[in-house]
């Protein structure tokens, strides 16, 4: 079974605080994204990346920044937290870059970060 | 502009009816859709994928539509269980390079 864990459930962070969000994949998977998850607005990609080292901006990206340089592992940073970055954070692995096998997305457990 | 509609009041259905969810999106042009299954404080589950060419997809009691004529998909499940409850996401691609796009998802309430 492929696992995503990510490194905390749950987090509260001060203001101006920068963040760190880790999440591993177990399953030699090329691509991995970070979304938020905030009530009436759905997940909402944030970056996301297709191989080490690579990352592509998803629709929200400001004040975020994320690091890959290992194949399995890939981190959210927060530079400077803010109030309205209060939300649900979920990492996500998929399979292959190749559009036409069309891979369905794995979820970690999700890190709900309160900054105070 | 682009939109993904699902509806954002919950289903309340008796058990053993069938369940039937529904997706809607405007300026898209997916060539396939996913739905998932969330449960609260947890991360999405992958259930169905439906490419543009098919028009149906079944899984044991789930069944999927996909009309891209009326920009639609239609998510079932029948003989349904309280252990359905959850919230029921659509998601369909952007760009085609993986990069998923995730309706807001609609809560399934399954009563005994």
């Amino acid at each position: 079974d492929v696992k995503v864990t990510q490194s905390s459930r749950y987090l509260v962070k001060r203001t101006g605080e920068k963040v760190f969000l880790e999440c591993v994949q177990d399953m030699d998977h090329e691509n991995m994204f970070w979304y938020r998850q905030d009530p009436g607005l759905g997940l909402r990609l944030i970056y996301f990346s297709y191989d080490v080292k690579m990352k592509e901006k998803g629709d929200i990206p400001e004040g975020y920044s994320v690091s890959r340089e290992k194949k399995e592992r890939f981190s959210l940073i927060l530079e400077s937290a803010s109030t309205n970055q209060t939300s649900m954070y979920l990492c996500a692995s998929s399979h292959s870059l190749n559009p036409s096998l069309r891979d369905e997305q794995y979820f970690g457990p999700g890190t709900r970060l309160t900054v105070t | 502009s682009q939109k993904i509609e699902q509806n954002s009041e919950a289903l309340n259905i008796q058990e053993g009816k069938t369940a039937t969810l529904t997706c809607n999106y405007t300026n898209y042009s997916p060539a396939y859709l996913q739905w998932y299954r969330q449960d609260p404080g947890r991360g999405p589950v992958f259930l169905l994928l439906i490419r543009e060419n098919e028009k149906e997809k079944r899984k044991e009691r789930l069944k999927v539509t996909f009309d891209t004529t009326l920009k639609q998909s239609l998510f079932h499940i029948t003989a349904s269980q309280p252990a359905d409850s959850a919230t029921y996401l659509c998601a369909l691609d952007d760009t085609g390079f993986q990069k998923l796009v995730f309706g807001t998802g609609t809560r399934l309430l399954v009563s005994p």
